[in-house]
């Protein structure tokens, strides 16, 4: 299995809601990404957790709020957001932060829209 | 600043070879150039990746410049499927994979 499953596929939620992204991995691997992509822009990274640590957070306002459970699961959870938020959140895993050798695995992604 | 260089759209002929080419000038020698590529409406994929010698696999080739401060992602018959954003990434020690602005390939029929 070497897919990284992101749930849902499409969220629309208002600026007062609290939502939650939630991405999967079972192929061990023990460094997770968040990512967030606007249309036609490459994707920005957001927050990496290495061992289920968060290891970079790239000065993303509190408003986006990661999380991750266990070895197998990250999730990003989403509260007041504002209509700019709206973009393609994109999850990825790879064997562990620094093996640079290796290839990283990304979801298909979460598209959010704040209305 | 950018980690990597590349241009911004590059056109190809459907089963014609493409060379996409990376500027990394300030590249490190314990980072790995990465290429992975995105479709539309789907998340990235990974390529090919390398540190020093050119690389194959089974998409592509990877050629890299010997003072390592280029290079270039082959890609030997491109097909209509191939059209996408290419992405050279350098993943160093602190594995952040940052994405630079990527080479959008167009393949005509």
């Amino acid at each position: 299995d070497t897919e990284v499953t992101q749930t849902p596929k499409h969220l629309v939620m208002g600026m007062t809601n609290k939502k939650s992204l939630k991405c999967e991995q079972h192929m061990g691997h023990r460094a997770m990404y968040w990512y967030k992509q606007k249309a036609k822009k490459p994707p920005e990274l957001m927050f990496v957790y290495s061992y289920e640590k968060l290891s970079i957070n790239e000065s993303v306002p509190s408003r986006f709020s990661p999380e991750c459970p266990n070895s197998s699961l990250l999730n990003l959870h989403l509260h007041a957001l504002q209509p700019e938020d709206s973009a393609l959140y994109l999850c990825a895993s790879s064997p562990r932060q620094g093996a640079l050798g290796t290839e990283a695995f990304f979801g298909q992604g979460t598209r959010l829209t704040v209305v | 600043d950018a980690k990597t260089t590349q241009p911004n759209s590059m056109e190809s002929n459907e089963e014609e070879p493409v060379h996409l080419p990376c500027n990394h000038s300030t590249i490190s020698g314990t980072d790995y150039i990465h290429w992975y590529r995105q479709l539309p409406s789907q998340g990235p994929e990974y390529v090919i990746h390398g540190l020093t010698s050119n690389v194959n696999n089974r998409m592509a080739s990877l050629a890299i410049a010997e003072d390592r401060k280029s290079s270039t992602l082959i890609l030997h018959r491109a097909t209509l499927r191939d059209a996408a954003v290419y992405y050279c990434i350098l993943r160093d020690v602190m594995d952040d994979m940052r994405f630079g602005a990527g080479t959008r390939l167009t393949v005509k029929p």
